[in-house]
């Protein structure tokens, strides 16, 4: 079956605009998280979404970050007003069940650079 | 607060040597753990977790894993490394129980091998 796809793979926006960066997760997985990874970082979590129900955004930076997943399947992050520390890939992960014991499948990222 | 350290940030093997990457983490009780393998422009790959039971895990490409609680270590080894081991790797640790499963990662160590 498909894994994880993010779209776009790379975007490259002037300070001040507004992204949107998409998830489709592995079908029927009821777990979604979004990670923000830093050059030369390791991934730092964003927020995790129990089907369509936002659970956990203790990681977003700042309020222009905003997440959803309306229907419990596709994700969409959204920055608005990006500044040039937005630059970073964003990961996309899921994960059929709640739960730390349950191991996540990351898609390939999409590599966010603010001008 | 929980956190993860990879103490390496750049190791260089020989083809055909053995490999030990290094991680410690901090965290009141015993957390799930987790290595994941990045290649360039690409998502994280699961290689081996460790959640109770058997201190030495196997993992996916001849990768294995020792947990010692007396030292807060997790380091992961490979009798032999093979140059398409070269990527990143990191340490992963997630909350056991009642938890929204979210990983919080080491820096990373780049692994680079030598023909």
């Amino acid at each position: 079956g498909a894994g994880v796809s993010q779209s776009p793979r790379y975007k490259v926006a002037k300070r001040g605009q507004d992204v949107a960066l998409r998830c489709d997760p592995i079908s029927g997985h009821v777990s979604l998280f979004w990670y923000q990874q830093a050059l030369g970082q390791g991934p730092e979590f964003l927020t995790y979404f129990q089907n369509e129900a936002q659970l956990d955004k203790s990681g977003l930076p700042s309020d222009r970050f905003f997440a959803e997943r309306p229907e419990g399947s596709v994700s969409t992050l959204k920055i608005q007003r990006t500044q040039q520390e937005d630059s970073a890939v964003y990961l996309c992960a899921s994960s059929v069940y709640q739960g730390g014991n349950q191991p996540q499948h990351f898609g390939d990222g999409t590599r966010l650079s603010i001008l | 607060a929980q956190s993860v350290t990879q103490p390496d940030i750049h190791i260089t093997v020989s083809e055909g040597a053995s490999l030990e990457l290094r991680c410690n983490y901090s965290y009141g009780a015993t957390p799930y753990l987790f290595w994941y393998v990045q290649s360039p422009g690409q998502g994280l790959q699961l290689l081996l977790k460790y959640f109770s039971g058997d201190t030495l895990v196997q993992g996916i490409k001849g990768f294995e894993a020792e947990f010692k609680r007396s030292q807060s270590s997790f380091n992961l080894r490979k009798p032999s490394v093979h140059w398409s081991d070269a990527a990143e790797y990191f340490c992963a640790v997630g909350a056991p129980s009642g938890n929204t499963g979210k990983l919080i990662f080491g820096q990373g160590t780049t692994l680079q091998v030598k023909p």
